[in-house]
């Protein structure tokens, strides 16, 4: 069965300091691997989308890693802030079929104290 | 631009009713789908378009129905409202089904069904 698990579900950081937050899939075969941002209340923003070949990607602070032979993403927040205070969320999109439906992680809920 | 727009923000039922949730985007994509977030749990796919009058079912169908009149509108209907339809839902689209394209996604309708 196709899944995305994420660890942790929550994290507790200070305001300055790094984390890095995991995502492992099943999907196969694999199209690309996204993360995104949803602050309390408001839907889902992209982040990063990465394809098969790509083994890093950055968007300011946040960088995105994927190992596709292991099937394990990362997502490196550096120096964060208080706005990083959301659930982060790793989508799979798998290859083949019409829908190209996405399979979303249950997310993580990162929460930056000052 | 607007992106993807969602009516109404928020919405109680009473068990039985019916009511459409509505959803436009004017960025031109073929591609429309509707989810709701449930606590715990990841996102799921209701229904999703991949063109004007092309519609089919995702993971949890069942008490919704949708239509693709035209490429901006996709309109999902809850035909008689149940307490475990009570959940957060979300519009979203994407230029097509296939390949590494950024979704964005409307900022959600809370439903409270009692």
């Amino acid at each position: 069965k196709n899944q995305v698990e994420q660890s942790p579900q929550s994290l507790i950081i200070l305001e300055g300091k790094n984390c890095t937050l995991q995502c492992n899939y099943t999907v196969s075969p694999f199209s690309n691997l996204r993360w995104y941002k949803q602050d309390t209340g408001r839907g889902p923003v992209s982040l990063t989308i990465m394809t098969f070949s790509e083994n890093t990607k950055s968007n300011g602070r946040y960088t995105a890693t994927l190992d596709a032979d292991t099937k394990q993403s990362s997502l490196h927040i550096t120096a964060s802030q208080l706005s990083d205070s959301a659930s982060y969320i790793c989508v799979v999109s798998g290859r083949g079929g019409s829908q190209g439906n996405l399979i979303f992680g249950k997310g993580t809920k990162l929460s930056v104290k000052p | 631009n607007a992106g993807v727009t969602q009516t109404p923000k928020f919405q109680v039922l009473k068990t039985g009713q019916s009511m459409t949730l509505q959803c436009a985007q004017d960025m031109n994509h073929e591609y429309m789908s509707w989810y709701r977030q449930d606590p715990g749990m990841g996102l799921r796919l209701i229904h999703y378009s991949v063109g004007a009058g092309i519609t089919d079912q995702g993971e949890v169908p069942n008490g919704y129905n949708v239509s693709r009149s035209t490429t901006e509108d996709f309109p999902l209907r809850l035909l008689s409202a149940a307490p475990s339809q009570t959940s957060v839902y979300f519009c979203a689209s994407r230029p097509a089904a296939g390949g590494p394209y950024e979704q964005f996604f409307g900022p959600g309708t809370r439903l409270t069904v009692l």
